[in-house]
């Protein structure tokens, strides 16, 4: 059981270019989520999704496009890196569909993106 | 909406010393609310979470939070802090999406 992975651990981009950070996670959980982190910002949600097929936007979509084919996994493409992408990306995954503690999220190592 | 508001940016502790970091929410309903506590360089580790029952909730690595809905607060406390506590910690609530505060540096002096 390796929880929720992320691929790659660091990448460089030139503004521009495009490329897909990978998400997966063995524990058949419905809801996945992306996060960046920035500096005195906290966490903030950049597109969820509450089960195969079914995604949508958070607080700060814009810049980013997401598709779930499959329960296990969640990439997220920047499709015209921009500086301001520069952060550091986060996946989460938990159940959806039960109440309670079961809907604990559960985070991946991270990438850490740097757009030239 | 929800949101989370963690007052203090940055608190220096002595090593044994006790510690204790602000979370203030704000939500419609009863939250679910976390503690979330992140190394440098690392990922999230769950320290503690709040679902219903009882108030005052254990966590790992000898934390405890209580939730107080009269003052929509969840503090985080330890009663004698370690060198390995020095680190990040966030505070959330959660409804489908679940919303961080800004979260609270924590150094930790010899």
């Amino acid at each position: 059981n390796a929880g929720v992975t992320q691929t790659p651990k660091f990448q460089v981009l030139k503004t521009g270019q495009s490329m897909t950070l990978q998400c997966a996670q063995d524990m058949n959980h419905e809801y996945m989520s992306w996060y960046r982190q920035d500096p005195g910002m906290g966490l903030r949600l950049i597109h969820y999704s509450v089960g195969a097929g079914i995604t949508d936007q958070g607080e700060v979509p814009n810049g980013y496009n997401v598709s779930r084919s499959t329960t296990e996994d969640f990439p997220l493409r920047l499709l015209s890196a921009a500086p301001s992408q520069t952060s550091v990306y986060f996946c989460a995954s938990s159940y959806s569909r039960l109440q309670g503690q079961k809907r604990t999220q559960y985070f991946g190592p991270g990438t850490r993106l740097l757009v030239l | 909406a929800q949101s989370v508001t963690q007052p203090d940016i940055h608190i220096t502790v002595s090593e044994g010393a006790s510690l204790e970091l602000r979370c203030n929410y704000s939500y419609g309903a009863t939250p679910y609310l976390f503690w979330y506590v992140q190394s440098p360089g690392q990922g999230l580790q769950l320290l503690l979470k709040y679902f219903s029952g009882d108030t005052l909730v254990q966590g790992i690595k000898g934390f405890e939070a209580e939730f107080k809905r009269s003052q929509s607060s969840f503090n985080l406390r330890k009663p004698s802090v370690h060198w390995s506590d020095a680190a990040e910690y966030f505070c959330a609530v959660n409804d489908y999406k679940l919303s961080f505060g800004a979260g609270t540096t924590v150094t930790v002096r010899a």
